[in-house]
């Protein structure tokens, strides 16, 4: 069985300060791990993916991820918040043969 | 742009009616996804369609059926409408679906408002 676990349902930053929002997730086997984005009233947009290659994963707009196995983690960062990053923010978990699941999403807020 | 296009944009319509949301997914794309959004329920999986075929249900009510044309596009029918289905439907699609890399792509959204 697999799951997926946002563990902050709003984060509410500073411009010009870091973002971290945190995902866990559970698998019983290798998965991959995705954070999408959507801005208001728009469709969801993928920001990075983690598919078993570098741990490391960066994405669009300044925004990283790193895979953790032994804590089971993907946690979304960014070094600077920018007012354009208020979305809300989806950590997703996919082991294949139609198998992918959804967080609860996060919603960042970024105060001027 | 991902690719993908829904329509109609918005729609708006009265209780115990029925409608129609198409979804025409981006081109070599084989898997089909519907998902509701609404603020109290989140965003929520319905049904996933592979070349044709429902490969996975999710929180879908028998009110709301969907199918996949021979041409890949899809259509989610919703019928006996409620107040409680005014929601955003989204589509997605992704190259096959059955690979844990593949990449979701979502279309902008129907608001479905139901009055």
């Amino acid at each position: 069985a697999q799951s997926v676990t946002q563990l902050d349902s709003h984060v509410s930053v500073s411009e010009g300060t870091p973002v971290l929002l945190r995902c866990n997730y559970s698998s019983s086997y290798s998965p991959s791990l995705f954070w999408y984005v959507q801005h208001p009233n728009k469709g969801l947009q993928l920001l990075l993916k983690y598919t078993s290659a570098a741990t490391l994963v960066k994405g669009i707009n300044g925004f990283e991820a790193e895979f953790k196995k032994s804590e089971t983690s993907f946690h979304l960062t960014k070094p600077s918040a920018h007012m354009s990053d208020a979305a809300e923010y989806f950590c997703v978990v996919s082991t294949g043969g139609f198998k992918t699941i959804f967080g609860a999403g996060t919603r960042l807020f970024v105060k001027a | 742009d991902s690719g993908v296009t829904q329509t109609p944009k918005h729609l708006i319509t009265a209780t115990g009616q029925r409608v129609t949301l198409r979804c025409s997914p981006r081109s070599g794309d084989l898997s089909v996804y519907w998902y509701q959004q609404s603020l109290d329920q989140g965003l929520q999986f319905l049904i996933q369609y592979y070349n044709g075929e429902e490969r996975a249900k999710g929180n879908i009510l028998e009110r709301f059926s969907a199918q996949q044309f021979p041409d890949l596009h899809s259509e989610l029918n919703l019928s006996s409408l409620e107040l409680g289905d005014s929601a955003l439907y989204f589509c997605a699609s992704s190259s096959s679906g059955t690979e844990r890399t593949d990449t979701q792509y979502f279309g902008p959204g129907t608001r479905l408002t139901v009055l």
